[in-house]
């Protein structure tokens, strides 16, 4: 079964260290999108990509950046880790739009820690 | 810029009622609106998607709506059980330079108790 999978589950770092939260579809989506969770603020978009070699700046984009070099693959990276970038991340994934199957679906998510 | 907003915040029920979850939207322009569920410290499941040009959709117990002249959508559950707490978002999908974002709701905490 296709599936969108994330990993480290799980991620304690220091402030100021490089992450990368890594993302893996298998729908061959060509949208892909990572959020984040917190609570009183609910579900922001981070960054999104259209397909291969395309990315674009969400509603808390800061600190963060993407590369798309295959459809499969979306990497989030922090630049330099932040206290204030503690959260659950979650990727997604969608078909182009067009039709009816343009449904978002998630993945497990990503719970970091920055201390 | 588009606000979703979900009323109530949280809802308590006993085993067998009908319920409705609703959400509201600022931007009529969507492009669909989807409905999820998250149970505790897991990701988002797919509930039902209803595209723009759509009124509803059912899938088993549950049934939604979309009115998007008014900006609202409502979530229907038949018939709740226990296995149905946990909470349930809605997101508005934008069209045009938003096409395919979706913006959140706060979500809708229900507990359905034996």
């Amino acid at each position: 079964d296709a599936e969108i999978t994330q990993s480290p589950r799980h991620k304690i770092t220091e402030t100021g260290r490089q992450v990368t939260l890594a993302c893996h579809q298998t729908w061959n989506h060509n949208n892909m999108f990572w959020y984040r969770q917190d609570l009183g603020h609910g579900l922001r978009l981070i960054h999104y990509s259209y397909g291969v070699h395309d990315t674009n700046k969400g509603e808390v984009s800061d600190g963060y950046s993407v590369s798309r070099s295959n459809t499969e693959d979306l990497p989030l990276t922090l630049e330099s880790a932040a206290s204030s970038q503690t959260s659950v991340y979650f990727c997604a994934s969608s078909e182009l739009a067009g039709g009816p199957h343009n449904e978002q679906f998630f993945g497990p998510g990503t719970r970091l820690t920055v201390l | 810029k588009q606000e979703v907003t979900q009323i109530p915040a949280a809802l308590s029920v006993p085993e067998g009622e009908n319920l409705v979850l609703n959400c509201s939207f600022t931007d009529s322009a969507i492009y669909n609106l989807q409905w999820f569920r998250q149970d505790p410290g897991k990701g988002l499941t797919s509930l039902l998607l209803i595209q723009s040009s759509q009124r509803e959709q059912t899938s088993g117990r549950l049934n939604a709506s979309l009115d998007k002249s008014s900006g609202r959508s409502t979530l229907y559950i038949a018939a709740s059980q226990p296995g149905d707490s946990a909470t349930y978002l809605c997101a508005a999908g934008g069209r045009g330079t938003s096409y395919g974002k979706l913006t959140f709701g706060q979500g809708t905490i229900l507990t359905v108790h034996p």
